[in-house]
């Protein structure tokens, strides 16, 4: 079955600073990969999802960008956090099913 | 707009008894249903799923019963153990393109089953 490796699982940064999470897959190949976040008190928003390397489909305009450089590793990136972007990312995958399979996820505090 | 709705934020339930968690759309595209459950510091895991072709899927003490016409499917937990207190989230997807896994979630309910 696959395993989605995400770090780091929490994450202080002070506004204005850049942001890079890591997310990597293991027990399959070319996956469609996704980037959901949970704000406080809401459900999952997809923020981005990728069905192969350097493709990348945004859902919600943001200041957040997503990178995928290997078939198996997808990067959420900033250049300026703002306060807004903190929250609980979730990187998912999938296998041509609706079925996600989630990692552990980052708790982001932006102060 | 919220498509998926879930309406108890919260639900304690002492052990042993019925859990029904509820959960409503407004998106008429949506033909899958799924339902997650997360611990706190974790990310969600699948726990069942429902085809907008049935209106019932049982997986041993969970069953999903979906009303299409209210738009509106459940998901209950017979018995509840101790155990299955956690955040439960339902999710809704249309099979259209290839990028199955966008889903749209709902807010989540919190689940506390007492000893």
């Amino acid at each position: 079955s696959q395993t989605i490796h995400q770090w780091p699982a929490t994450l202080v940064q002070p506004v204005g600073s850049p942001l890079s999470l890591e997310c990597t897959v293991e027990g399959t190949s070319n996956p469609n990969l996704y980037w959901y976040r949970q704000a406080a008190g809401r459900g999952l928003q997809l923020l981005f999802y990728s069905v192969g390397i350097g493709q990348i489909s945004s859902e919600v305009p943001q200041n957040l960008s997503a990178s995928r450089p290997q078939d198996r590793q997808f990067i959420l990136s900033s250049k300026k956090l703002l306060l807004s972007d903190s929250g609980f990312y979730l990187c998912a995958s999938e296998q041509h099913s609706q079925k996600l399979f989630f990692g552990s996820g980052t708790q982001l505090s932006v102060l | 707009d919220q498509q998926v709705k879930q309406n108890s934020p919260s639900l304690s339930v002492q052990e042993g008894r019925i859990s029904i968690l509820n959960c409503d759309y407004t998106n008429s595209m949506f033909d899958y249903f799924l339902w997650y459950k997360k611990y706190p510091a974790e990310g969600p895991t699948f726990l069942i799923s429902i085809s907008s072709i049935k209106d019932k899927n049982e997986d041993g003490r969970f069953t999903v019963f979906l009303n299409k016409s209210a738009k509106h499917l459940s998901l209950h937990i017979v018995p509840s153990q101790p155990g299955d207190s956690a955040v439960y989230f339902c999710a809704a997807s249309a099979s259209t393109g290839t990028s199955y896994g966008k889903l749209t979630f709902g807010q989540g309910t919190i689940l506390t089953v007492h000893p």
